[in-house]
């Protein structure tokens, strides 16, 4: 099993440009979600989805879209790239029913923008 | 949204030490959990805690649930070098939904 796989795992962006970070999984999680990471604020939360067609905001979902057209896969779309949105950037899933507070996570993407 | 306290945000100990870090909440939660990052990995679970008063080891490492559910403890007995990492706490919210600390930067001496 290859569990979760984020893609890429570095981008440069400039200003302006649109992008999607992508995030497929291969346990036949109902739940995904998107985290960023910056340094000395842990990790929060994007956008979840517990299901396929099933997205929610996060913490932090301004300038952020996502979409679950399957359960495999979660993309998450950068719309117009800020430098605020430098960052490294984790795609999870986990069951939804007990046990689902187990996250697995994946290696991440970390994201610059110039 | 809630907010977790994690300290120390970094510890650089001998090897061999015994390490101590934790977490506080402002409000209750029924379900506290240990995460360790490794450099250019994502978080890999530790520990899952579900009772307040819980006590869990998982090898040289024991994670403690708060009596009050608004805190938790993780200790590392005897450390080795393969311990570095950020170790993040985590308090889980309606929803599945995981709030993080701001994680424990971990170095090693040897």
């Amino acid at each position: 099993n290859a569990g979760v796989t984020q893609t890429p795992k570095f981008q440069v962006l400039k200003t302006g440009q649109s992008m999607t970070l992508q995030c497929a999984q291969d346990m036949n999680h109902e739940y995904m979600s998107w985290y960023r990471q910056d340094p000395g604020m842990g990790l929060r939360l994007i956008h979840y989805s517990v299901g396929a067609g099933i997205t929610d905001q996060g913490e932090v979902p301004n300038g952020y879209n996502v979409s679950r057209s399957t359960t495999e896969d979660f993309p998450l779309r950068l719309l117009s790239a800020a430098p605020s949105q430098t960052s490294v950037y984790f795609c999870a899933s986990s069951y939804s029913g007990a046990g689902g507070e187990k996250l697995f996570f994946g290696s991440g993407t970390q994201l610059s923008v110039l | 949204g809630q907010q977790l306290n994690q300290s120390p945000q970094s510890m650089f100990i001998q090897e061999g030490e015994d390490v101590s870090m934790n977490c506080t909440s402002s409000s209750i939660f029924n379900t506290w959990l240990w995460y360790k990052q490794e450099p250019g990995e994502g978080p890999v679970l530790l520990i899952a805690l579900y009772k307040a008063g819980e006590l869990t080891s998982n090898g040289r490492l024991t994670a403690q649930f708060g009596i009050t559910r608004k805190d938790s403890f993780l200790n590392i007995s005897a450390s080795i070098p393969s311990d570095v990492g950020i170790y993040f706490c985590a308090g889980l919210e309606y929803g599945n939904k995981l709030v993080f600390g701001a994680g424990t930067i971990l170095r090693v001496k040897s």
